[in-house]
């Protein structure tokens, strides 16, 4: 069975540095997608940044990239330049097998605190 | 402009009630889905649907069940709530020509006494 772990229940930086969160997965299909969620204290979950597994590019989405390591089954999200409104949950996900039900399975969650 | 809604922000219920939650799209939408959100377990999927009148179990569906009758609508149903139920709510719905991305409602917190 496919999981997704985040091993960083809470993390915190200070304003305009960089910080990364981290994500492994286990399975042991060859094409898949890797999602990060942002879950502000306002709780409407959000898409940051998603990528596909047979793409050997990192995907990156202005300040937001991520570190794809498919070999390691890592996928690691760097937040650079922080600002205080990236304080949030983050989620990590995966998307469950080749088929159209969109079927996701999400991390525990990792707590960004942004320190001004 | 994309958007899910869910039928209540807040909600709180007595041991034994049949609560329902209801969830709408606008987006026409295959799949939708149900998710409760505790901390440290992240979120778990109750039921999804990928059809009108078509669902599938999760991986915790026991004491609840789901009704898609309209497209844009799917509703969870608690039979008898108790207090292990007591939880965040969270809907969401994805097509496949969406890139598998999904919206999510801004959740209902659903406390059991």
């Amino acid at each position: 069975a496919q999981t997704v772990t985040q091993s960083q229940p809470e993390m915190s930086v200070q304003e305009a540095e960089t910080v990364t969160l981290s994500c492994t997965y286990d399975t042991s299909e060859s094409d898949y997608y890797l999602f990060w969620y942002k879950q502000p204290p306002s709780r409407q979950m959000i898409l940051v940044i998603r990528q596909e597994a047979y793409k050997q590019q990192n995907a990156t989405e202005n300040r937001f990239s991520v570190n794809f390591q498919k070999a390691a089954k890592s996928f690691s999200l760097k937040i650079s330049d922080s600002q205080l409104g990236d304080a949030a949950m983050y989620f990590c996900a995966y998307k469950v097998g080749s088929g159209n039900t969109g079927k996701l399975i999400f991390g525990q969650g990792t707590t960004l605190q942004v320190k001004p | 402009d994309v958007k899910v809604t869910q039928s209540s922000r807040y909600l709180v219920k007595r041991t034994g009630e049949k609560v329902f939650l209801e969830c709408v799209q606008d987006m026409d939408h295959e799949n939708m889905f149900w998710y409760r959100q505790d901390p440290g377990l992240g979120l778990r999927l109750i039921y999804f649907s990928y059809d009108v009148k078509m669902k599938e179990k999760g991986d915790i569906p026991e004491g609840y069940s789901v009704s898609r009758e309209k497209k844009e609508r799917f509703s969870l149903i608690l039979e008898s709530a108790s207090t292990n139920q007591t939880s965040m709510y969270l809907c969401a719905s994805t097509d496949p020509g969406s890139h598998h991305e999904q919206y999510f409602g801004p959740g209902t917190r659903l406390t059991v006494t």
